[in-house]
């Protein structure tokens, strides 16, 4: 069965304190891994898109690497303005995607 | 990045009543889009992929009349959830593919009462 599962399910983080989430995958017909956040009652804003193990997108405090089995998530010094929900999914060759269940991280100041 | 619209963000309704929800891609045209359900502290279901000048794919479980769809144009999608009920009152967004790439609207939060 197609899985994506994030870990942990929440992150509580202080300001400045880096850490990184996971995203490990068991898909057929694997075209790309995406990353999102998503803040309340908000859509999903895109990330990065990864499509090859050893692929690495960075942007601004926040770089995805992906592996052959997972993907993370870094955080670099995270701010309080980066809390919100960080959703992977995987794409499938036909276009279906599977999304993890998502990251809560919230960060203090 | 591409952008995608919704709207209404939200919106109240008696049961019994029908709602339509619109997506619109705003600078790019997308054959395809899809309509996903969100229910709160969960991840998103992708409850129908719409294509452009055909019919849409329901996953399954999901009404087909109950849940219509309508992709009348390369830049818009409607959802109109019809003879509503408290049960369907949840956070509905949709998406548009840009190349390889997945952008989604803001949602839009419907609650029946």
């Amino acid at each position: 069965e197609d899985q994506v599962t994030q870990s942990p399910e929440a992150l509580r983080l202080q300001e400045g304190e880096s850490s990184s989430l996971n995203c490990s995958y068991t898909v057929s017909g694997l075209r790309g891994l995406f990353w999102y956040r998503q803040d309340p009652g908000k859509g999903p804003e895109f990330l990065f898109t990864l499509y090859s193990a050893g692929e690495e997108k960075e942007k601004e405090r926040l770089k995805a690497t992906l592996t052959k089995k997972e993907s993370f998530l870094h955080i670099t010094a995270p701010k309080p303005e980066d809390s919100a929900t960080y959703l992977c999914a995987a794409i499938q060759y036909g276009n279906k995607l599977v999304f993890g269940a998502g990251t809560i991280l919230r960060v203090k100041s | 990045g591409a952008v995608v619209s919704q709207h209404p963000s939200r919106v109240i309704c008696k049961s019994g009543t029908s709602v339509k929800i619109e997506c619109r891609s705003l600078d790019f045209q997308a054959t395809t889009m899809f309509w996903y359900r969100q229910f709160p502290k969960q991840s998103l279901m992708l409850m129908a992929t719409s294509n452009e000048g055909s019919k849409a794919t329901y996953e399954q479980g999901v009404e087909k009349d109950k849940f219509l769809i309508n992709h009348a144009s390369l830049t818009l999608s409607t959802l109109t959830v019809t003879s509503a009920h408290p049960e369907d009152s949840s956070f509905y967004i949709c998406s548009a593919r840009f190349g390889w790439e997945l952008f989604f609207g803001e949602g839009s939060r419907l609650t029946v009462l």
